[in-house]
């Protein structure tokens, strides 16, 4: 099953615009990690953020936690072509032997 | 960070026909991988869990008789679909933890999936 919802499903800007995509999720969580995967493609992991923390950045990366709502977004900066993708959030409930729950995930395309 | 790969990388067979997919743990010993579908522009849902030495716990809704799954050591699982049909193909991914103390603690990392296509 699945944590929950992302939105918006589908968003497209202008290279050179932020992208904020957001995540919802319904249980109490460990970590929660955001993915990207190009078309056809793999998982690549972009960024974890435990449950105590607020805030992570990782290069044009900004990842914001709020446990008291249940949700996260994640913020790309100064986008490019190159990162259209779908991104997708994954909660971790527990860090021993449990699987990622996948949210649905947000379509992103970045036109040059 | 630690590798999980999966063969084949794309595989179509004719309608009938039993597919195996194969999940591997490189440098790494994996007592629990984890099965994941996609269909075409959805996310990934969580189909079975393998645990090494024991039978797999499946998800709601997944037959087990249908999708088969073999983790028989550290470092291998097998997905073998059964008797394919057209509804099943999509892009099965497989996943496993490194184990606590590892220096990707609680990182769980996937492989590069498989492509099935059934006609």
């Amino acid at each position: 099953s699945q944590q929950g919802e992302e939105d918006p499903q589908a968003l497209s800007i202008q290279e050179g615009e932020n992208a904020t995509m957001n995540c919802s999720y319904k249980t109490s969580i460990n970590n929660l990690q955001w993915y990207r995967q190009n078309s056809g493609r793999g998982l690549v992991h972009l960024i974890l953020i435990r449950s105590n923390e607020r805030e992570k950045h990782s290069g044009r990366l900004r990842v914001t936690l709020d446990t008291s709502k249940k949700s996260s977004s994640l913020l790309i900066t100064a986008s490019r072509a190159a990162d259209t993708a779908s991104y997708f959030c994954a909660t971790d409930v527990n860090s021993g032997n449990t699987p990622l729950v996948f949210g649905k995930g947000t379509r992103l395309s970045v036109i040059a | 960070g630690a590798v999980v790969s999966q063969h084949p990388s794309r595989v179509i067979c004719k309608s009938g026909t039993s597919v195996k997919i194969e999940c591997r743990s490189l440098d790494f010993q994996a007592t629990t991988m984890f099965w994941y579908r996609q269909f075409p522009k959805q996310s990934l849902m969580l189909m079975a869990t393998s645990n090494e030495g024991s039978k797999a716990t499946y998800e709601q809704g997944v037959e087990k008789d249908k999708f088969l799954i073999n983790h028989a050591s550290l470092t291998l699982s097998t997905l073998t679909v059964t008797s394919a049909h057209p509804e099943d193909s999509s892009f099965y991914i497989c996943s496993a933890r490194e184990p606590s103390g590892g220096s990707s603690y609680n990182e769980q990392f996937f492989g590069p999936g498989t492509r099935l296509t059934v006609l």
